[in-house]
């Protein structure tokens, strides 16, 4: 298993800004991932983040909006870029208890975006 | 592309009832099928994994089956209770990666 926790827990911002999440794991993964749940929606994969690589976005993500960190083995940051009211959601990252598929994977409590 | 679909949206039921909340799946090169529980406000907490050559699983009154052929995952909630109230997420894995395309979620309301 693995616990995963996640700052801030929410946060109201004003359009134009950036804001930086951090999510810390308690063991050594090799892939971390971030999620945007907007509004009455469900999760969608927003980029995987490798230790040592770039991150690989999904269609409609982009390096430039949610630039991605992953110094180490246990911690990753996703910053929202320039926000608009749009990127209200909550985010949420996640590993993987086995690689491969073999375990379930494990999600932070996330953070709760409102942009003004 | 895979996608997932889950129905009822929505489901409002009596204490003690019997339920099953469906989830469907457009690609069968599904590698797993995991259900999760979302409480309002928090993030998700795992209740079932099934494995591409496992056909159900079970954890006390929760059971998860897995229908690859047909595209379909069902989770049978047993005589449930107000504390099951949540919404519920299935997920599946591919084979090449480890991420998660989610479906729409069914958001359960148990009432006493």
């Amino acid at each position: 298993s693995a616990v995963i926790s996640q700052k801030p827990s929410r946060d109201i911002c004003q359009r134009g800004t950036s804001l930086t999440i951090q999510c810390q794991v308690d063991s050594q993964v090799t892939m971390m991932f971030w999620y945007r749940q907007q509004p009455g929606q469900s999760l969608t994969l927003i980029a995987t983040a490798n230790q040592g690589s770039e991150a690989t976005y999904e269609s409609g993500f982009v390096i430039d909006k949610f630039p991605i960190s992953r110094p180490n083995l246990t911690f990753s940051t996703l910053t929202v870029s320039n926000m608009s009211p749009e990127d209200s959601s909550i985010y949420l990252c996640s590993v993987n208890g086995a690689a491969g598929g073999a375990d379930t994977q494990y999600f932070g409590p996330g953070t709760r975006l409102t942009v003004l | 592309k895979q996608e997932v679909t889950q129905i009822p949206a929505a489901l409002s039921v009596p204490e003690g009832e019997n339920l099953v909340l469906n989830c469907s799946f457009t690609d069968s090169a599904i590698y797993n099928l995991q259900w999760f529980r979302q409480d309002p406000g928090k993030g998700l907490t795992s209740l079932l994994l099934i494995q591409s050559s496992q056909r159900e699983q079970t954890s006390g009154r929760l059971n998860a089956s897995l229908d690859k052929s047909s595209g379909r995952s069902t989770l049978y909630i047993a005589a449930s209770q107000p504390g099951d109230s949540a919404t519920y997420l299935c997920a599946g894995g591919g084979w090449d990666t480890d991420k998660l395309i989610f479906g729409t979620g069914t958001r359960l309301q148990v009432f006493p």
